[in-house]
């Protein structure tokens, strides 16, 4: 059975650090991975997918690199703004089927102070 | 907007009463999903249609819960006899599974709708 885990749990740092959030999943049999961030009392918003065929993927100040083989991926923000806050969910396919269910984690909730 | 829409986006309701919660999907995605997240957890997969098809569903969908998507359009969500355990956030999403009409690969990346908080007294 597909886990999901993602640590840190929660994490606050100052307006203009590059920080680092880490997903990890126990079976490396994805089809992809999401990334989502989720204001307080939100929808989910599609951050970047990465293909399990692929290694990384850029958006702006986003970065998130997939290593399917030690079942990790982390998404990599720069230049950290207030804006940012909110919670960062990960979340993979499965690789026997495509365009399936999403299998999440819980998420890290990030704090940004100015 | 041609995101995903649901509605309503709050419903209180008391406990044994039937609720009922509608989705929008993109209108050119032929997939539909339902799942539902609770407070300090992340969404857990519930349902999904390919057009008016229902094609897996969760161990998490009791007898109580059932859903429609009867055009292949947006789909219903309804919730018979609630409990105070349904209270959560019930989230929708959609996307494209298939051959795509122009170049370049599926990524099958699902885009999420507002969802609908449900509160059960």
């Amino acid at each position: 059975k597909q886990e999901v885990t993602q640590i840190p749990a929660a994490l606050s740092v100052p307006e203009g650090e590059n920080l680092v959030l880490n997903c990890s999943f126990t079976d490396s049999a994805i089809y992809n991975l999401q990334w989502f961030r989720q204001d307080p009392g939100k929808g989910l918003t599609s951050l970047l997918l990465i293909q399990s065929s692929q290694r990384e993927q850029t958006s702006g100040r986003l970065n998130a690199s997939l290593d399917k083989s030690s079942g990790r991926s982390t998404l990599y923000i720069a230049a950290s703004q207030p804006g940012d806050s909110a919670t960062y969910l990960c979340a993979v396919g499965r690789s026997n089927q495509a365009g399936t269910a999403l299998i999440f984690g819980k998420g890290t909730t990030l704090s940004v102070s100015s | 907007d041609t995101g995903v829409s649901q509605n309503p986006r709050h419903k209180i309701t008391k406990r044994g009463q039937n609720v009922t919660f509608r989705c929008d999907p993109i209108s050119e995605h032929n997939r539909l999903y339902w799942y539902r997240q609770t407070l300090g957890q992340g969404p857990e997969f519930l349902t999904y249609f390919q057009n008016e098809a229902q094609l897996e569903k969760s161990r998490l969908l009791s007898d109580r819960f059932s859903a429609e998507r009867p055009k292949g359009s947006f789909s219903t969500l309804e919730i018979q006899r609630t409990e105070q355990g349904d209270s959560a956030m019930y989230l929708c999403a959609s996307s494209f599974w298939g051959v795509p009409r122009t170049s370049g690969g599926v990524s099958y990346e699902q885009y999420f709708g507002p969802g609908t908080r449900l509160t059960v007294t």
